[in-house]
């Protein structure tokens, strides 16, 4: 069966600082893979998604990026965090076809 | 920007059955209609998907009206595990142009369920 998994579970990080939020995706070839982020209290923004390795399409212009070095492997980055960027960042697959969507468990930054 | 408009919350009493409305009037003929649950800190689950016929799995049952512009998500007996925060949302399915369409959450419908 597939999984999904992404870490660190929460991270408080200063303004300014950097940050790397990782998810790996398992038994599964060529998924789609997402980035979502969640406000408190508010439904949930995509922010970048990717069809393959190395390829990335935002959705918003922000202080965030994404690299796919690998086929299961997705990496959210900043070199400057601002306090914006707190929230609840999820992490999903879906298969190539088929657009059912599945979850991580998600990471809580808090910018400080 | 979300294409369907759902209730802000509801409440339900433990042991009866939750309905869970969901409107998607300007839905296109190969949009299909998904659900999804989220419970508090944990990302969202996927709950059941439709075209047009009423499908049913473990989990719940979805009610498509016949011209597919609302549709309904029950959950049969409610039990307060399933408090959460209820998403319809309507997307094509395998759309061929980058294999998939992306799936965009709006507010959903805040469901409490009483003991």
């Amino acid at each position: 069966s597939q999984t999904i998994h992404q870490w660190p579970a929460t991270l408080v990080q200063p303004v300014g600082s950097p940050l790397s939020l990782e998810c790996t995706v398992e038994g599964t070839s060529n998924p789609n893979l997402y980035w979502y982020r969640q406000a408190a209290g508010r439904g949930l923004q995509l922010l970048f998604y990717s069809v393959g390795i190395g390829q990335i399409s935002s959705e918003v212009p922000q202080n965030l990026s994404a690299s796919r070095p690998q086929d299961r492997q997705f990496i959210l980055s900043s070199k400057k965090l601002l306090l914006s960027d707190s929230g609840f960042y999820l992490c999903a697959w879906s298969p190539r076809k088929g657009n059912t969507i599945y979850f991580g468990e998600g990471s809580w930054l808090t910018v400080v | 920007d979300a294409k369907t408009t759902q209730p802000t919350s509801m409440d339900c009493a433990e042991g009866r059955a939750a309905n869970l409305p969901c409107n998607h009037s300007t839905i296109s003929g190969n949009e299909y209609v998904y659900w999804y649950r989220q419970i508090h800190s944990q990302g969202p689950q996927y709950i059941i998907h439709g075209l047009k016929n009423n499908e049913t799995n473990e989990m719940a049952s979805l009610i498509i009206t016949e011209d597919r512009k609302s549709s309904t998500l029950i959950l049969p007996h409610a039990t307060l595990r399933d408090t959460a925060v209820y998403y319809c949302i309507v997307s094509p399915e395998g759309v061929p142009n980058f294999g998939n369409e992306k799936l965009t959450f709006g507010t959903g419908t805040r469901l409490t369920i009483i003991p």
